[in-house]
């Protein structure tokens, strides 16, 4: 079975430019995550679908992030236009079950995003 | 902020010696997971820890809980030179189950 699957893997893009990254769930997975980790911080969340729709955007930076998840199946972040502070890794995960309590989360490879 | 602060941030140890690393919270939980992200790759889950237990066991892998001190450690016995990794510990909150808190990580480095 396939794990959770990101492109591009990694991702140079001058300041002002457009990303858009992509995220395959495990098939079945209805709750997808996104995370961040920039400069060597924390981890952070960003947002959480269930199926298509958005149920926790609590974590987005600002407008200039987009996320959709067309269909519940992948889902894609948009940066537009990229900042040198989003510079970072994007991590995308999924689960099965409605909530952590004993639901493992399953975690993408991740898209490292460099801006210049 | 709710984010789990693990400690220390950084941890150099001889190849066979235990590391120890710890975890401390701001809220109360639902559980504490603890994952490991090799350089340049994934998050990798390697053990969950409910509020109400104290200990769990993985193989070379021990962690502690103590939800009265809102804090958790994580062993790993007899360390190869493959355990050098960051190792980041998440909690879920109460009252949200649906959102992890991460540290900034303890980077470990297993010298052969």
């Amino acid at each position: 079975e396939a794990g959770v699957t990101q492109f591009p893997s990694h991702s140079v893009i001058e300041k002002g430019q457009t990303v858009t990254l992509r995220c395959d769930p495990i098939s079945g997975h209805d709750n997808l995550y996104w995370y961040r980790r920039v400069m060597g911080k924390e981890i952070k969340f960003l947002l959480h679908f269930v199926k298509e729709s958005k149920q926790d955007e609590s974590g987005m930076p600002n407008n200039r992030f987009l996320a959709e998840r067309t269909g519940g199946t992948y889902s894609t972040l948009k940066v537009q236009p990229a900042e040198l502070e989003d510079s970072g890794v994007y991590f995308c995960a999924s689960s099965q079950g409605g909530g952590f309590a004993g639901n493992t989360i399953y975690f993408g490879e991740g898209s490292w995003l460099t801006v210049v | 902020s709710q984010q789990g602060e693990e400690d220390p941030q950084a941890l150099s140890i001889q190849e066979g010696e235990n590391a120890t690393m710890n975890c401390s919270y701001k809220t109360s939980i639902n559980n504490l997971q603890w994952y490991r992200q090799n350089s340049g790759r994934g998050l990798v889950h390697l053990i969950l820890i409910r509020s109400n237990e104290r200990e769990k066991h993985s193989g070379r892998l021990r962690v502690t809980l103590d939800t009265s001190k809102k804090s958790s450690s994580l062993l790993i016995t007899a360390s190869r030179a493959a355990d050098t990794a960051s190792y980041f510990c998440a909690t879920v909150p109460r009252d949200n189950f649906n959102k992890f808190y991460f540290g900034s990580g303890t980077k470990l480095n297993v010298k052969p």
